[in-house]
């Protein structure tokens, strides 16, 4: 299957801090999704991106879809407790079949 | 969200037992997808649905089936459980070329 390559596998950073990670593919994608997953439930959709070179925001969330198609990039500023978990890269190359990254798990300290 | 609901949410079974899971959605999505999620490897397709009686194999399809006899619900079934396939379970949906929908997960422990 296809591999994506999530880093950093877990982060530790203050409140207030802003945060930065990248997923990136040996293959060419055509949407770029990022989730996040709270303990014991199921990864929330935050920020669907459609084309090459798009910035899409969704409050404190930036996400990119790199101009190579091979990379997606995410950014949260100014962290607050509440974004405590694991953010998932997902890429769809083409059809209706996404894979996922391994995940980065964020840990925000008060 | 999507409505999505996956029953059970936990279950504990021996080796060799047969268990099926169950997906149940309510936004008449055409597509539904079982996955298996564990540590290092994130989410991995197992099979997939493109409509009633229509389903493919993901990468991961080894020991494991479907079924989909309505819009709604999406059915994977362990024939012969084994320790390996002791995970976390997520059914998603999505319509078209649209992001998927995820439920809360299925723990199953293999014993």
């Amino acid at each position: 299957g296809q591999q994506l390559n999530q880093s950093p596998q877990s982060m530790f950073i203050q409140e207030g801090e802003d945060v930065s990670m990248n997923c990136t593919s040996s293959s060419i994608f055509n949407t770029w999704l990022w989730y996040k997953q709270d303990p014991g439930e199921g990864p929330v959709l935050l920020i669907a991106l459609y084309k090459a070179g798009e910035l899409t925001s969704n409050g404190r969330l930036t996400a990119q879809f790199g101009i190579t198609r091979k990379d997606s990039f995410l950014n949260i500023s100014a962290s607050i407790p509440s974004d405590v978990g694991i953010y998932f890269c997902a890429g769809q190359p083409t059809g209706n079949q996404f894979y996922f990254g391994t995940g980065t798990s964020l840990t925000v300290i008060p | 969200d999507a409505g999505i609901t996956q029953s059970p949410r936990h279950k504990v079974t021996e080796t060799g037992t047969p268990v099926t899971l169950r997906c149940h959605q309510t936004e008449n999505h055409r597509y539904m997808y079982w996955y298996r999620q564990d540590p290092g490897h994130g989410l991995r397709l197992i099979h997939y649905s493109y409509g009633v009686k229509d389903t493919d194999k993901g990468e991961v399809s080894d020991g494991y089936s479907v079924s989909r006899s309505k819009t709604e619900d999406f059915l994977l079934t362990l024939e012969s459980a084994t320790s390996s396939q002791t995970s976390v379970y997520f059914c998603a949906s999505a319509e078209g070329n649209q992001p998927q929908h995820f439920g809360d997960g299925t723990r199953l422990s293999i014993l």
